[in-house]
């Protein structure tokens, strides 16, 4: 079975700085897809920026930038110029690509980081 | 908005009792995806419908089943109620070709 691990419960940055969110995965396959979800207050669950895991290049969405280390299980989130809107929960998901499971597409969850924008 | 809508917002019931919760899958979506998310936690799958047969559950009770209609909208139910089932309560919706879910708004509900 597949884990995902948010080793940082919460994170604090000031307004208009950089900051990195990490997040490890363990699993047996070769082909999956990673996420970053935002949850703000209002609980929507927001995709942030999502990564397949048979590309090599790293993932990128404006301000949101993800450092993807296959060989590591690694895939980290950076989140440049922080704004006051970014203060949430995010979440790191997993899902694979398995072909013979087609329609079964259940997301594994970290159990999230809090993430404070310091004015 | 991901135009993924679920009803109600909010439910309080007794230990014991029966909750129906609803989800209305994005235009096209015919995957729905139900999680259940304790608090301070990560949300945990339940289970998946796909064309309105069950395709894939987590480490959830029989109590907690589901349907799919024909026009993709989804229901969860929880026979059976137990203190713990206090959750927030997240439909996904997808489309068969696209890895993406986008989610609803969520379900609070609370078992007294």
């Amino acid at each position: 079975a597949q884990t995902v691990t948010q080793s940082q419960p919460e994170m604090s940055v000031q307004e208009a700085e950089t900051v990195t969110l990490s997040c490890t995965y363990d699993t047996s396959e070769s082909d999956y897809y990673l996420f970053w979800y935002k949850q703000p207050p209002s609980r929507q669950m927001i995709l942030v920026i999502r990564q397949e895991a048979y590309k090599q290049q790293n993932a990128t969405e404006n301000r949101f930038s993800v450092n993807f280390q296959k060989a590591a299980k690694s895939f980290s989130l950076k989140i440049s110029d922080s704004q006051l809107g970014d203060a949430a929960m995010y979440f790191c998901a997993y899902r694979s690509a398995n072909p013979s499971y087609f329609g079964n597409e259940k997301l594994t969850f970290g159990t999230g980081t809090r993430l404070t924008i310091i004015p | 908005e991901t135009g993924v809508t679920q009803s109600p917002t909010h439910l309080i019931k007794t230990r014991g009792q029966q909750v129906t919760l609803r989800c209305s899958s994005q235009s096209g979506h015919n995957t729905v995806s139900w999680y259940q998310q304790a608090l301070g936690q990560g949300p945990q799958f339940i289970f998946q419908y796909y064309r309105e047969e069950e395709n894939g559950r987590g480490n959830f009770p029989p109590r907690f089943s589901g349907l799919q209609f024909p026009n993709y909208s989804s229901e969860l139910n929880v026979n059976a109620l137990e203190l713990d089932d206090s959750a927030l309560y997240l439909c996904a919706s997808s489309h068969p070709h696209v890895e993406t879910q986008y989610f609803g708004p969520g379900t609070r509900l609370l078992v007294l």
